[in-house]
């Protein structure tokens, strides 16, 4: 059991856009801003997408955007490509005890 | 540009001890602000963070694994070290090295990762 939830799955078609959510408590994802998202390819090191919930580090596509609401985080990925199957993990800042959890991981399938 | 590269055992028995080492490249472990730690994968699960340490000797420690991890750092070789004590075939993952900049609680940089399988 991880500490964020996410689906476990998601899909969209080439073009489309698809959003993953990543679901916390009032001990993380709501009272901190320090949400982050990797993807990972099969067999490769995660790479960071998202950070601080909505900023994209220096060369990550403008397709990617993220946001919060409540205890819950987004990713959405518009204009979908073949190249952005991988899966996506959400993680955020949970304070000085636990410092950083993640969650479970959302597959993602462009159809 | 920076770069983490782990090293290390790729098997171990059950109760052994886990000692790998992160050599981190194009920053200082001592650098204001930087931090470099753990996060391990088991096979086909999700990514759970490990220990991190702080240029200022800052160290922090999941706290299901605390009692069994130690991290510190070489200075001098720009490394940092994770111990694990009582490994078990549980804690068979793929360990990968990252990079944090205080004040933000994200890890911008991985290694390659290591696959550290525990069976006898």
């Amino acid at each position: 059991q991880s500490a964020l939830t996410q689906p476990p799955s998601a899909s969209g078609s080439p073009g489309q856009s698809v959003t993953i959510s990543c679901t916390g408590t009032t001990s993380d994802i709501s009272i901190y801003n320090f949400v982050s998202w990797y993807q990972q390819h099969p067999g490769t090191a995660p790479k960071l997408i998202i950070y601080e919930v909505n900023k994209r580090p220096s060369g990550v596509s403008h397709r990617f955007s993220g946001s919060k609401s409540g205890n819950t985080a987004s990713l959405t990925i518009s204009g979908l490509q073949t190249e952005d199957e991988a899966v996506y993990s959400c993680s955020s800042y949970a304070g000085s005890s636990n410092f950083v959890i993640f969650g479970g991981g959302t597959k993602l399938t462009v159809l | 540009q920076i770069t983490l590269k782990e090293s290390g055992p790729t098997l171990v028995k059950p109760t052994q001890i886990l000692t790998l080492t992160c050599t981190l490249s194009g920053s200082s472990v001592s650098n204001f602000g930087v931090g470099v730690g753990w996060v391990r994968q088991p096979p086909g699960k999700a990514l759970e963070w490990v220990a991190l340490s702080y240029w200022n000797n800052d160290q922090r420690y999941s706290p299901s694994l605390k009692s069994r991890l130690t991290i510190t750092e070489d200075t001098p070789k720009n490394q940092v070290v994770l111990t694990v004590t009582n490994m078990d075939p549980v804690d068979s993952a793929t360990y990968y090295c990252v990079h944090i900049k205080w004040p933000l609680y994200t890890f911008d940089y991985w290694g390659q990762g290591i696959l550290v399988t525990v069976s006898s």
